[in-house]
């Protein structure tokens, strides 16, 4: 049972448009969630998180929005730029629960195309 | 402010050989977690070690093993290597405590023939 989904396994955007990514979650224990980008060959890279007590943050050209109501998050990226393309992936834990452990989607390949 | 590193970046093994990979953790770092990404997945929890003591594991066996130092680098052990085994194997690291971020290294590459 996958605790974490990403359902669009791709997105093509135009370069200086909006990208939106989405991720839902089942596991109502989960407090503290986090975008990566990956790259191939390389590690995930920490993009930005926000915790269950807030409902928007903010860092740049990269914002996540979170309604728990839902259990759904989303990545905006305004305005895209080519360098954005890579792999998403959306993580979730529950730190207050007592675990730091990440769980993760299976991710979301954007491609910014100039 | 050194980031996380992981040796080896590839490694070639055959099937029932045992491995033995190394992660540093970023400088400030306590906890370090390990994790394996298969083709087309997202990244599977495997353990975290804090205080160089197992402190939470994921869905996978006891042939997984790890270390942590008493410096907070850290080790994952795999014997009786499988097939299914080939996979990025991603360390990260983090303060523990909290909604702490955690950090990952470049991966190693395991491939088992």
């Amino acid at each position: 049972d996958q605790q974490v989904k990403q359902n669009s396994p791709s997105l093509s955007v135009q370069e200086g448009r909006i990208s939106i990514l989405n991720c839902d979650y089942t596991n109502s224990m989960f407090d503290y969630f986090l975008w990566y980008k990956k790259y191939p060959a390389e590690g995930p890279t920490f993009l930005i998180s926000i915790s269950s007590i807030k409902d928007k943050n903010e860092d740049g050209r990269f914002t996540v929005f979170l309604n728990k109501s839902a259990k759904h998050l989303s990545l905006h990226i305004v305005p895209s730029q080519p360098g954005d393309s890579a792999v998403y992936f959306c993580a979730a834990s529950a730190p207050r629960g007592g675990s730091e452990k990440l769980v993760f989607g299976k991710g979301t390949k954007l491609t910014v195309n100039p | 402010e050194t980031g996380v590193t992981q040796s080896p970046t590839h490694l070639i093994k055959t099937r029932g050989q045992q491995v033995t990979l190394r992660c540093s953790s970023q400088s400030g770092h306590n906890t370090v977690s390990w994790y394996q990404q298969a083709l087309g997945q997202g990244p599977q929890f495997i353990f975290q070690y804090y205080r160089e003591e197992e402190n939470g594991r994921g869905n996978f066996p006891p042939r997984f093993s790890g270390l942590q130092f008493p410096n907070y680098s850290s080790e994952l052990n795999v014997n009786a290597l499988e097939l299914d085994d080939s996979a990025l194997y991603l360390c990260a690291s983090s303060l523990r405590g909290g909604a702490n971020t955690q950090y990952f290294g470049p991966g190693t590459r395991l491939t088992v023939l």
